[in-house]
């Protein structure tokens, strides 16, 4: 069965902390690894990982990938209490159509205290 | 910013109704999906809809739950006998379908639509 974990499940963290979110999976014909953060709104995008190695980064924000380990990390560094959310991790696999069929973590809850 | 918009924000309704939740994907995007989230649980795909058939739908998605585009711009979900086991929230995303050179792509979400059912 196609599974995707993270941990931990939820944080909590002062202000100008670095934070470290994981992210494990094991599905079948791996495409691609997501990272969405989830507010009180839309899930909105914020990597997307297909190779080994290569560090995504966004201003606070960097992700990467070890398709070896069946892992991602995603790193918050200098925390701010606009970054408390719940961060979602998401497989995409390959499959006879494009189907953009996302496998999702259970999610971890980051709250940051000022 | 583009956007994926969703309506209602929240319906609630009584068990055997039936339901319609309705969407509208970014205009130049070509794929159309439903995914729900029970409360406390993982955001689960139900269903993705291109060229205006189903491409892939899930388990969950069985005969009470069809999709429709009924015009240029809408995309909707309909429950046709709501359960209590339908509360969720429904997520409508869209992608564009151009594919990265690992082939992946990347799904814009609109904000849900929390259905109760009593």
């Amino acid at each position: 069965e196609d599974k995707v974990v993270q941990s931990p499940l939820s944080l909590v963290v002062h202000e100008g902390d670095t934070v470290t979110l994981n992210c494990s999976y094991e599905v079948t014909n791996f495409r691609s690894l997501l990272w969405y953060k989830q507010e009180k709104k839309a899930p909105t995008f914020l990597f997307m990982l297909t190779s080994s190695g290569i560090e995504k980064k966004s201003g606070r924000l960097s992700s990467i990938l070890d398709k070896k380990e069946l892992f991602s990390i995603l790193n918050i560094t200098a925390t701010q209490t606009g970054d408390s959310a719940v961060y979602l991790c998401a497989v995409g696999m390959k499959g006879s159509s494009n189907t953009g069929k996302l496998i999702f973590g259970q999610g971890t809850t980051l709250q940051v205290k000022p | 910013e583009p956007e994926v918009t969703q309506t209602p924000s929240h319906q609630v309704t009584q068990m055997g109704q039936e339901v319609i939740l309705r969407c509208v994907p970014i205009s130049n995007h070509l794929y159309f999906y439903w995914y729900r989230q029970i409360l406390g649980q993982k955001v689960e795909f139900l269903v993705s809809f291109y060229n205006n058939e189903i491409s892939e739908k899930s388990e969950i998605f069985d005969d009470q739950f069809s999709v429709e585009r009924p015009d240029g711009s809408n995309f909707t979900l309909k429950i046709r006998s709501t359960k209590l086991e339908d509360s969720a929230m429904y997520f409508c995303a869209s992608s564009d379908g151009r594919e990265t050179p690992s082939g992946a792509n990347v799904l814009t979400f609109g904000a849900g639509s929390r259905l109760t059912v009593l």
